[in-house]
């Protein structure tokens, strides 16, 4: 198993500014998962953390407004940018390791990040 | 449409009760099919997964898949207070990379 912490757990900000929301994973990984749930809602992953190159984003998401970088197998930080009320969210953070071939590859989540843009 | 669809409950059940939570989904080419637990304000727990076709039990948990269906579930026996919590279906198909598709997850009451 992975244990996974994240921080903030929880921030109130003010629109157009911007946050980064850091994920620590405590052994080596080698999937890391950005999500986003909005409240009453389910998990929209965001965009996949790819250890020394790019980010793949899911339609919907740029990397504009929601920056990642991972710089090596146990973290990554995922920052929103130029935030609105919209963007308020619970964000998660998950991670995981590559198996075998055609095998299942469970991913363990964070607490989340509770962000409230005002 | 979405292409993982949930009840979203209130499932209000009495302790002891049996617990029936299910998804169907479009996308046939979904293998691995899971069932995650979230309580409030915590991320997802992995509860059970199954691949492809058939039954899978873990204590009080079964789940279920029907690929020819196109339909999930899960059943959670002799229910405590301390399963009240929102159950998100999820599954994933190996050639996207390990990506999950949630289901909009089912918010379970268990009443003492």
């Amino acid at each position: 198993s992975a244990v996974i912490s994240q921080k903030p757990s929880r921030d109130i900000c003010q629109r157009g500014t911007s946050l980064t929301i850091q994920c620590q994973v405590d052994s080596q990984v080698t999937m890391m998962f950005w999500y986003r749930q909005q409240p009453g809602q389910s998990l929209t992953l965001i965009a996949t953390a790819n250890q020394g190159s790019e980010a793949t984003y899911e339609s919907g998401f740029v990397i504009d407004k929601f920056p990642i970088s991972r710089p090596n197998l146990t973290f990554s930080t995922l920052t929103v940018s130029n935030m609105s009320p919209e963007d308020s969210s619970i964000y998660l953070c998950s991670a995981g390791r590559e198996g075998k071939a055609n095998s299942y590859n469970e991913q363990f989540f964070g607490p989340g990040t509770r962000l409230t843009v005002l | 449409q979405k292409e993982v669809e949930q009840d979203p409950g209130p499932l209000s059940v009495p302790e002891g009760a049996i617990v029936s939570l299910n998804c169907t989904y479009s996308n046939s080419a979904f293998q691995y099919f899971m069932w995650y637990r979230q309580y409030s304000r915590k991320g997802p727990e992995l509860l059970m997964y199954t691949y492809s076709s058939g039954n899978k039990e873990d204590g009080r948990f079964t789940a279920q898949v029907d690929k020819s269906s196109k339909y999930i579930s899960l059943f959670i026996r002799d229910s405590q207070p301390s399963d009240s919590a929102t159950y998100l279906c999820a599954m994933s198909d190996k050639a996207a990379g390990n990506k999950l598709t949630f289901g909009g997850g089912t918010r379970v009451l268990v009443k003492p």
